[in-house]
Order: structure tokens, then C-alpha cells, then sequence
């Protein structure tokens, strides 16, 4: 079985850009769980999405927003671009039961604003 | 507030060493916390899990984590470490309404 994709692997913006990450979970996995790492720290939690509702919400600005589709893939989008929006934006993918929570993460996108 | 703090940012070992990473957290709810692990270019994985009962909990690779409630903490252990396990290693805390908090990481070097 695949593992969680996400795309593109890395992206250059400029500041008060917009982007959108994508990512695919494992099949199977009904809830996708978004990331910041910016270096030399541990993952920051963005988002949580199960079936296609949020279910978390960690603390960023309303400029990121996220969203997940009927086929359980997820986008998170930032708006107006910032310097510090640079690091890499994990995906994680997990089945969604509470008596798991085990996730499952992908290769990232590493994005650098300029 | 919720939040994970693992003090030991590097770590040198030599083969065969005992290790012992260290993660304390920040929560008054029930816990369920883990450790995963970032091998140099690949993806972090988990290695272990503690959701309740027993707080000696054994993850792979001869990994293991005892969750000590009274000092809110759930360091991690393995007897003998070998050269494969150089990595960078997270604790994350699973907190209020699915927030996950991870630590900063702590970086462990195997030498050979």
C-alpha cells in the first residue's frame, strides 16, 4: 500500500503570495491531520479533518485554512504569505478511531517564502 | 496549558550504551502520549504509544517508555543502542479537542 503523498515536494513563494499543499492519506484513513516544522523544532499541529469536518484546530492565524474532500485527500491553503511561513508542512494521515490515534506521516512539502 | 519539553536537545552515544531520552508534559486531562522517530531522510514513524494501563509500554525495535503520571513524564529507554538508531527523536502529547503537541526533538548520534 501506498504511504501518505503530499505535493508538491517543495515550492518557492514571495511574500503576500497564496499556496495550496495537497495531501493523500493512506487508503483507509478517513482523517488527515496538517503540520508546520520549521527548523530545528518539533511539528507545530495545524489541523485536524475527519470525514471532511474539522476536529482540531491548533493556533494559527485565520490566514491557514484547510479542507478535506469526499475522497478523504486534504489541501491546506495560506493566505498572504509571510517569511515565516517557511518550513516544512507535514501531512498525517490516521484511521480516525479513538482507540488508535496512531498517525502516519508523509514526506512533507518544504516551502520557503522570500 | 498544554505542552511537551524534552530537555535533551543532542545526544552522543557510543554502541552498546544505555540510552535514555527524557519528556515531561504540561496537561490535566487523560494522556495519551508517544515517541516517534525521524531516521536521517525518511519519515517520522512512530515507535511507541501509551493510551492507559500499563505504564510500561514497549514499542519497536527494542524501544520502551515508562509514563510516570506523578512526574509527568514519559521517557524513553532502550538498554543497548546500536549505530541504526541515530535519528532524531520526537515526544508528542495527544491534548483538548485532538490538538497534538510534539517536543522540539532530540537529536541522537550512534557512534560506532
Amino acid at each position: 500500500d501506498a504511504g501518505v503523498t503530499q505535493s508538491p515536494t517543495h515550492l518557492i513563494k514571495t511574500r503576500g503570495q497564496h499556496v495550496t499543499l495537497r495531501c493523500s492519506p493512506i487508503s483507509g484513513h478517513k482523517s488527515v491531520s496538517w503540520y508546520q516544522q520549521v527548523l530545528g523544532q518539533g511539528p507545530q499541529f495545524i489541523f485536524q479533518y475527519y470525514e471532511k469536518e474539522e476536529r482540531g484546530r491548533g493556533n494559527f492565524p485565520d490566514r491557514f485554512s484547510a479542507r478535506q474532500f469526499p475522497n478523504y485527500s486534504s489541501e491546506l491553503n495560506v493566505n498572504a504569505l509571510l517569511l515565516g511561513d517557511s518550513a516544512l508542512y507535514l501531512c498525517a494521515s490516521s484511521t480516525g478511531q479513538t482507540a488508535s490515534y496512531e498517525q502516519y506521516f508523509g514526506p512533507g512539502t518544504r516551502l520557503t517564502v522570500t | 496549558a498544554q505542552s511537551v519539553s524534552q530537555h535533551n536537545h543532542h545526544v552522543i552515544l557510543s554502541e552498546a550504551a544505555s540510552l535514555e531520552l527524557g519528556c515531561n508534559y504540561s496537561y490535566g486531562g487523560t494522556v495519551n502520549l508517544f515517541w516517534y522517530v525521524q531516521y536521517p531522510g525518511q519519515h517520522l514513524q512512530l515507535l511507541l504509544k501509551y493510551f492507559s494501563g500499563d505504564p510500561l509500554v514497549k514499542g519497536i525495535k527494542g524501544f520502551e517508555a515508562e509514563f510516570i503520571k506523578s512526574k509527568f513524564s514519559f521517557n524513553l529507554r532502550k538498554p543497548s543502542v546500536q549505530w541504526s538508531d541515530t535519528a532524531e527523536y520526537f515526544c508528542a502529547l495527544r491534548g483538548l479537542f485532538n490538538k497534538f503537541y510534539f517536543g522540539s526533538g532530540t537529536k541522537l548520534n550512534v557512534k560506532p
